[in-house]
């Protein structure tokens, strides 16, 4: 069952904050994060495993409440290069990437 | 190193002919994907493979053929193309925590 991300689109200003978040109904073995650029492939931020610790680095880090099977993605101090749509994915119980992915949420960054 | 390539980058079909879209990575990595992508819908698991030999289905396999005789190269056949099929197909290959996407293939059927 495909995980539900919100919001479905952010715009934000040069420095600003935003929170992404990727919620299942399902019990989940690990999240992963993608960002997608128009045009482009998507390229891979982070993954979290269900009973790891919080990730990240520089200013985006991610968080995974295995409880509420949600995972969120802080992007901190936000830079033109953030904009973009960013993906999860989840595995349910393989860890053999076959992941089912959120619709995705657009994130604009604008000067 | 050129990671995941995929062939062709564009392609129009008519309905009911059938191709191969070509995947080949140089990363000796195991695990091997393809997916599509469609407006609003992100990316669906069509299938997958966890090592030469062994393929899987994954969300939306109908419609579609897949096999893995080696490590590096993992086609996605059409069998009969219809128009539901139109997307941009991306084929992934990955280790146990990442994946690496090719640029991907559009694809038109008319």
């Amino acid at each position: 069952q495909q995980p539900v991300q919100s919001p479905q689109a952010v715009i934000l200003r040069e420095g600003e904050d935003a929170v992404i978040n990727c919620s299942s109904s399902k019990a989940l073995y690990s999240v992963h994060w993608y960002r997608q650029k128009h045009g482009e492939a998507p390229v891979f931020l982070m993954i979290l495993l269900k009973g790891g610790e919080q990730k990240g680095h520089e200013k985006i880090s991610a968080s995974f409440n295995e409880k509420k099977q949600q995972s969120s993605l802080y992007l901190t101090a936000s830079q033109l290069s953030y904009s973009g749509t960013y993906f999860c994915g989840t595995e349910r119980n393989t860890g053999f990437q076959k992941l089912v992915f959120g619709t995705g949420t657009r994130l604009l960054v604008s000067p | 190193n050129a990671g995941v390539t995929q062939t062709p980058k564009f392609q129009v079909l008519k309905t009911g002919q059938s191709m191969t879209l070509q995947c080949a990575q140089d990363m000796n990595h195991e695990y091997m994907s393809w997916y599509r992508q469609d407006p609003g819908m992100g990316l669906r698991l069509i299938h997958y493979s966890v090592g030469a030999g062994i393929t899987d289905q994954g969300e939306v396999p109908n419609g579609y053929n897949v096999s893995r005789s080696t490590t590096e190269d993992f086609p996605l056949r059409l069998l009969s193309a219809a128009p539901s099929q139109t997307s941009v197909y991306f084929c992934a290959s990955s280790t146990a925590s990442e994946a690496f996407f090719g640029q991907g293939t559009r694809l038109t059927v008319v």
